[in-house]
């Protein structure tokens, strides 16, 4: 079946550091592949996503390209700021338009 | 435009209660869902609704009941609460559009302790 990896563990960084989130997918054919933000206390909101091999996601100053030969999906931001701090979720749409999500990356950035 | 609603925002039961939580889109979309959020699980899907008056299963099923009311509301009712549904509990809704770029909106989410 469709499944999606993310890296373990919380990701703690200084403001302006440089951001990685890896995330790859096991899925047939080639799904639309998203990554969603949860800010503390609330609801998930679509931060990006992609429809085809290399197409790039943009929003917000993070970036994700869609890897065909890979299977992959990183998130990427050069510059973090402290209110970039939230949990990030990559995901994949299946055929039935479900959702398939990892299990998310906690986001601190400390002053 | 408030998008998705859900009311409780909180709740707390007792073993054995039963609850509805309630769930309103107003974009005018097609399909809902009801997922649960875990400590390092990510988020499951329990039931969802591809368009007025179907409803399938999800990953996790077992334990919850559903109805699509109409087009706007998509309850999800738990009749015999158990401590192993304690979760924070999303609802989220598309348009359910034949095309790869259909997104799921979500709404802010019902925090439910079961004692």
């Amino acid at each position: 079946g469709n499944s999606v990896t993310q890296m373990e563990g919380p990701v703690t960084l200084s403001e302006e550091a440089f951001l990685t989130i890896n995330c790859t997918y096991t899925a047939t054919g080639y799904p639309s592949l998203f990554w969603y933000v949860q800010y503390p206390g609330e609801g998930l909101q679509l931060l990006l996503k992609a429809t085809k091999a290399d197409d790039k996601g943009s929003n917000k100053g993070f970036e994700a390209t869609y890897r065909k030969e890979t299977t992959s999906f990183h998130l990427e931001k050069g510059s973090v700021q402290v209110s970039d701090s939230a949990v990030y979720f990559c995901a994949l749409k299946e055929r039935n338009n479900r959702l398939a999500f990892g299990k998310g990356n906690q986001v601190v950035v400390i002053p | 435009n408030a998008g998705v609603t859900q009311t409780p925002k909180f709740q707390v039961l007792k073993t054995g209660q039963s609850m509805t939580l309630q769930c309103a889109q107003d974009m005018n979309h097609n399909s809902m869902y009801w997922y649960r959020q875990d400590p390092g699980m990510g988020l499951r899907l329990i039931y969802y609704s591809a368009s007025e008056g179907t409803t399938d299963k999800g990953e996790v099923p077992n334990g919850y009941n559903v109805s699509r009311l109409n087009k706007r509301e998509f309850s999800l009712r738990l009749e015999s609460a158990a401590p192993s549904q304690t979760s924070v509990y999303f609802c989220a809704s598309s348009e359910m559009r034949l095309t790869s770029t259909d997104t799921q909106y979500f709404g802010p989410g019902t925090r439910l302790t079961v004692l």
